[in-house]
């Protein structure tokens, strides 16, 4: 079964300082890949998808098929970046509406 | 453009009982995902609908169905409540299924006691 593991629960930077939220995931096959983000009272929404290679507020995120990795980073965390972040893969590496979620990991970027 | 919209915002049911929550897709958006989000958890997905009839489903028993009317809005109906039921319920919708961004609902708290 297709799994996606976030092993951090938590995490806590100062502003300026690089971060990396960590993201593994079982599948066999070349699948698509999400982060989704919450900021605090606002809804879940998409933040990037790895096929589009795109920079979104800074954060890129590289998928790696070797170590089955799609780690989320930015060189200079902001305050505004502090948020819940889930690492997503759609059922079949495809079915982009069904997806499987990590568990989130909780950002605190601190002034 | 109007957003997903889901009702009610929160509701508490008791053990064995039955719950029926709705979402309304956005504007212009035919699928639509359910997922469930236990505390401190990720969401979990229950199921999706297109063109009213159930296009997957993820690992969850019969208990938990599901509609989708002409207009695209969708219910998720649950049986025989059990504790274990006491999550968020959020509701996405897309542009066909085939579309890689969710528009997610605010969701709605059910507590079972």
């Amino acid at each position: 079964a297709q799994r996606v593991t976030q092993p951090e629960k938590l995490l806590s930077v100062f502003k300026g300082a690089p971060v990396e939220l960590k993201c593994n995931y079982s599948y066999s096959g070349s699948p698509e890949l999400f982060w989704y983000v919450q900021y605090s009272r606002q809804r879940l929404q998409l933040l990037l998808r790895h096929i589009s290679r795109e920079s979104i507020k800074g954060f890129t995120a590289d998928l790696n098929k070797g170590e089955t990795s799609f780690h989320l980073k930015k060189p200079f965390a902001q305050e505004e970046d502090s948020a819940m972040y889930y690492c997503a893969l759609p059922a079949g590496g495809t079915s982009y509406g069904k997806l499987t979620f990590g568990q989130g990991t909780i950002l605190t970027v601190h002034p | 453009e109007t957003g997903v919209t889901q009702s009610p915002t929160h509701l508490i049911k008791t053990r064995g009982q039955q719950v029926t929550l709705r979402c309304s897709s956005q504007s212009g958006h035919n699928t639509v995902s359910w997922y469930q989000q236990a505390l401190g958890q990720g969401p979990q997905f229950i199921f999706q609908y297109y063109r009213e009839e159930e296009n997957g489903r993820g690992n969850f028993p019969p208990r938990f169905s599901g509609l989708q009317f002409p207009n695209y809005s969708s219910e998720l109906n649950v049986n025989a409540l059990e504790l274990d039921d006491s999550a968020l319920y959020l509701c996405a919708s897309s542009l066909e299924p085939g579309a890689y961004e969710q528009y997610f609902g605010p969701g709605t708290r059910l507590t079972v006691t």
